[in-house]
């Protein structure tokens, strides 16, 4: 069965600063999701990884996927206020129509 | 267009009591989860409908939990003999079908139905 660790839990970080959050994952994982969820909202999709190498950037956040290490990373630059919410990264088995397992989540929290 | 709609938004319920929560996937995606989260948690894994196939139950936490799924429409989540334990935020996803791989998409959630239990 397919595990995701994410870390840290949580962040508290300085505007304008760069950090990373990591996404480690037990088995084979052919697709990776990164989520946002504000508090008290719903979860938004913001990325899609579904190869190895695959990498997306939304505006200050990047996302990588390396399949071979089991890694997924978002990447923040120069971090705004606006960032502040819950981080999800979630996959799925390889090759099966399986059931997304999420991670712990990461709780950002951008200060001035 | 629309989303995934979840009703109701809020439920509050006394222990013992029956309770249904329903959700409305976006027109078209074949796939269906049902996901728990406790107050400040991640999110449990419940159950799994992908279009005609059998559901995944594997993360159905007691029989007092079931789940209903008609073709690609409504599904309902019932919880029997509600418990405290079981107060959380019940999300509920779709995706849909993207050429040939039909589990590639991201997953669209509802609202949620935040379940109080007395």
């Amino acid at each position: 069965e397919l595990k995701v660790e994410q870390n840290p839990l949580f962040l508290s970080m300085q505007e304008g600063k760069n950090y990373t959050i990591y996404c480690n994952y037990s088995t084979t994982s052919d697709r990776l999701y990164w989520y946002r969820q504000d508090p008290g909202k719903s979860l938004e999709s913001l990325f899609v990884l579904l190869s190895n190498g695959a990498v997306k950037q939304e505006g200050r956040l990047m996302a990588s996927l390396d399949t071979k290490a089991r890694l997924s990373t978002l990447h923040i630059t120069a971090a705004v206020h606006d960032l502040s919410a819950t981080y999800f990264c979630a996959g799925g088995v390889t090759g099966t129509a399986s059931k997304l397992t999420f991670g712990t989540g990461t709780r950002l929290q951008v200060t001035l | 267009g629309a989303g995934v709609s979840q009703s109701p938004s809020n439920k509050v319920t006394e222990k013992g009591k029956d309770v249904e929560l329903r959700c409305d996937p976006i027109s078209g995606h074949t796939a269906l989860y049902w996901y728990r989260q406790r107050l400040g948690q991640g999110l449990e894994f419940l159950i799994y409908f992908q279009g005609n196939s059998a559901p995944d139950k594997s993360g159905l936490p007691s029989d007092r939990f079931s789940a209903e799924r008609t073709g690609e429409s409504v599904s309902t989540l019932t919880i029997q003999r509600t418990q405290q334990e079981d107060s959380a935020v019940y999300l509920c996803a779709s995706s849909r079908k993207l050429g040939g791989a039909s589990y590639n998409s991201p997953l669209h959630f509802g609202n949620g139905t935040r379940l109080t239990v007395t």
